[in-house]
């Protein structure tokens, strides 16, 4: 079974602070995803990373960073957090390009105060 | 512009009562189009998913949904639901523009299931 763990599944953080949101896979996957998910607007892509060391903007990038020194881990950055950024946040795998399938993890709901 | 919309935030349905989930995406590039689950406190399951071939894709959990180009669609249906079907679904394209997609996906806003008994 492909699991997909997430470091927390709740955290709250102060307005300012550097958040480090951290995501393992056991699968040997290529590809490895960051989303942020809010009521009535779904899921939307954070980064995306195809490689170690390798990574892309997704759709809403800004306030964000990203690291994957190591294949089977992807960490999600909040350089300063800020109140909108409290939202749940979804990491995913896959196994590469043409596999089409992402298993992703619980989610880890981030709480900004 | 490329999009996928859920129609519908909320469909209320009785258990054993046939269901349909609306999903609609706008593209000027081919699509791959996909169906997840996400039950209450989990991440997201694939239900199915449609790459090519048959328009009528069959997923887990007696879920299936037809893909139809002229239309834009990709509705999910089932035809008698019980109540661990409540969840929330969410449809998610793969727009093919050229180039290298990486399987990246854009969702829907998601439509929350309550099968009442």
């Amino acid at each position: 079974d492909v699991k997909v763990t997430q470091s927390s599944r709740y955290l709250v953080k102060r307005t300012g602070e550097k958040v480090f949101l951290e995501c393992v896979q056991d699968m040997d996957h290529e590809n490895m995803f960051w989303y942020r998910q809010d009521p009535g607007l779904g899921l939307r892509l954070i980064y995306f990373s195809y490689d170690v060391k390798m990574k892309e903007k997704g759709d809403i990038p800004e306030g964000y960073s990203v690291s994957r020194e190591k294949k089977e881990r992807f960490s999600l950055i909040l350089e300063s957090a800020s109140t909108n950024q409290t939202s749940m946040y979804l990491c995913a795998s896959s196994w590469d390009t043409y596999s089409y399938e992402q298993y992703f993890g619980p989610g880890t709901r981030l709480t900004v105060t | 512009a490329q999009s996928v919309t859920q129609l519908d935030s909320q469909v209320p349905v009785f258990e054993e009562a046939p269901v349909e989930l609306r999903c609609n995406y706008s593209s000027s590039v081919s699509v791959y189009l996909f169906w997840y689950v996400q039950y209450p406190n989990q991440g997201l399951q694939l239900l199915l998913k449609y790459l090519s071939g048959s328009t009528l894709v069959k997923g887990i959990n007696g879920f299936e949904a037809e893909f139809n180009k002229s239309q834009t669609s990709f509705h999910l249906r089932k035809p008698s639901v019980h109540i661990s079907d409540t969840a929330e679904y969410f449809c998610a394209v793969t727009f093919n523009a050229g180039g290298t997609s990486y399987g990246k996906l854009t969702f829907g806003q998601g439509t929350i299931l309550t099968v009442h008994p």
